[in-house]
């Protein structure tokens, strides 16, 4: 069985940093492009990042650009996001998605929730 | 950058009615890339249809995509209660602003 589960959430003052963890099961983690996508509360869904299953290519959401690092550890099974400079705005639950070859999201992790406020 | 246009915002209907939620593209895309997804409170998102028109793993029957260029569907052929929720269309980076579906 599939499984994400990401961790690392929290409250975090603005300006701020922290880094999120996913750590994936159930499937060859090697072998998948992987994503992170957030939701503000009561919002829709906003893509934030993309990493290549060996890591070598990698996007970024213009909100999120230069603040926000994306990266994997595939020994590991482990997806990670390291934001820095956190704004009240980055207030989201955070999703580790799997990608298809069609860039869908198949499988999605339960979110881990960060708050940016003083 | 593609601009994904959902519609209606809301939709209020009753159970075993047909639901039909359109997802317009700001510019023509890639059948291929076109997918679908449910959103339940609490929960995260579940992908539905794929290439516009393929049902994932374990989708019910009920739910069926369609489209091509700048104009998708999806409809709810008819509505059960565990199908209220939000629903999106999401083409790579890009997703809809959601389409409500409530009971009437």
């Amino acid at each position: 069985e599939v499984q994400l589960v990401e961790s690392g959430g929290g409250l975090v003052q603005p300006g701020g940093s922290l880094r999120l963890s996913c750590a994936a099961s159930g499937f060859t983690f090697s072998s998948y492009e992987m994503n992170w996508v957030r939701q503000a509360p009561g919002k829709g869904l906003e893509w934030v990042s993309y990493i290549s299953s060996s890591g070598s290519t990698i996007y970024y959401a213009d909100s999120v650009k230069g603040r926000f690092t994306i990266s994997r550890d595939n020994a590991k099974n482990s997806l990670y996001l390291q934001m820095n400079s956190l704004r009240a705005e980055d207030t989201a639950v955070y999703y580790c998605a799997r990608a298809t070859s069609a860039v869908d999201f198949d499988y999605w992790g339960q979110g881990t929730l960060v708050t940016v406020s003083s | 950058e593609i601009v994904l246009t959902q519609s209606p915002g809301t939709l209020s209907l009753s159970p075993g009615e047909r639901a039909t939620l359109s997802c317009r593209a700001s510019q023509s895309v890639s059948s291929s890339y076109l997918a679908w997804y449910q959103q339940k409170p609490g929960q995260a998102p579940r992908l539905l249809i794929y290439g516009a028109s393929s049902r994932a793993t374990g989708i019910p029957d009920r739910f069926s995509g369609s489209g091509s260029g700048t104009d998708f569907t999806l409809t709810i052929s008819r509505l059960e209660p565990e199908d209220f929720a939000v629903y999106y269309c999401q083409q790579r980076g890009t997703f809809g602003q959601g389409t409500k579906v409530e009971i009437k």
